[in-house]
């Protein structure tokens, strides 16, 4: 089926490279969200997109964290730079209409090793 | 702003026991509550909600109550099987009529049904 898409699937980085993360939502969503995984915080929120514009950056992430949204069906997330302590699964996630309690769907997410 | 918390945060049972897997969240103007699931090496994909003007919500061998007052949540399993075996995240979300909401999540229990 065509869900959401995320690439890479895996990424290493030395210490205070740039990555960029991608993100394809499901054709026809409005909505999309990154979120950050580890086992010890569990899902963090790092953005949300509604039809392009962006209504979340994240707080404590804004600083090294910068979520995209340059077309409907295209996202990007870059770490700039990157520090050992972002090594975590990085998850995409779309909607339809988020603001109508519809369901999100996610991404197989990338996971990023920061050496 | 709004935390969510799950206990417990790991649990292992035998095939066929009934699980309960509790869920409080911070902010008292929270209105929907949607719970995820996510397999192994799977992705995260959407089991049941609530919205707060219910106390309860089932589907098969899911339960899920709400407590408004208490801002306490629960989700029942029963009839456990090992293709249950998941770890379980419950959310919640600020007003979700509203554009500028975002969706928070515990940091998940993690359930092993042996068979």
């Amino acid at each position: 089926d065509a869900g959401v898409t995320q690439t890479p699937r895996h990424e290493v980085a030395e210490k205070g490279q740039t990555i960029i993360l991608k993100c394809e939502p499901v054709s026809g969503h409005n909505d999309l969200f990154w979120y950050r995984q580890t086992k010890i915080q569990g899902l963090e929120l790092l953005s949300y997109f509604r039809s392009k514009s962006l209504m979340e950056d994240g707080g404590a992430f804004k600083d090294r964290f910068k979520a995209e949204m340059l077309n409907s069906s295209f996202s990007t997330l870059k770490i700039q730079p990157t520090e050992p302590k972002d090594s975590a699964v990085y998850l995409c996630a779309s909607s339809p209409d988020w603001t109508s309690a519809e369901t999100l769907y996610f991404g197989s997410g990338t996971r990023l090793t920061v050496l | 702003g709004e935390q969510v918390e799950q206990l417990p945060s790991s649990l292992i049972v035998q095939e066929g026991a009934s699980v309960l897997i509790n869920c409080s969240y911070t902010d008292s103007a929270s209105v929907y509550f949607p719970w995820y699931k996510q397999e192994p090496g799977k992705r995260l994909q959407f089991i049941i909600d609530i919205r707060s003007n219910m106390e309860r919500k089932q589907t098969q061998r899911l339960t899920l109550l709400f407590d408004k007052k208490t801002k306490h949540l629960s989700l029942h399993i029963t009839a456990t099987q090992p293709g249950d075996s998941a770890i379980y995240f419950c959310s919640a979300s600020l007003n979700y009529g509203s554009s500028g909401n975002k969706l928070i999540f515990g940091i998940g229990t993690l359930l092993s049904v042996k068979p």
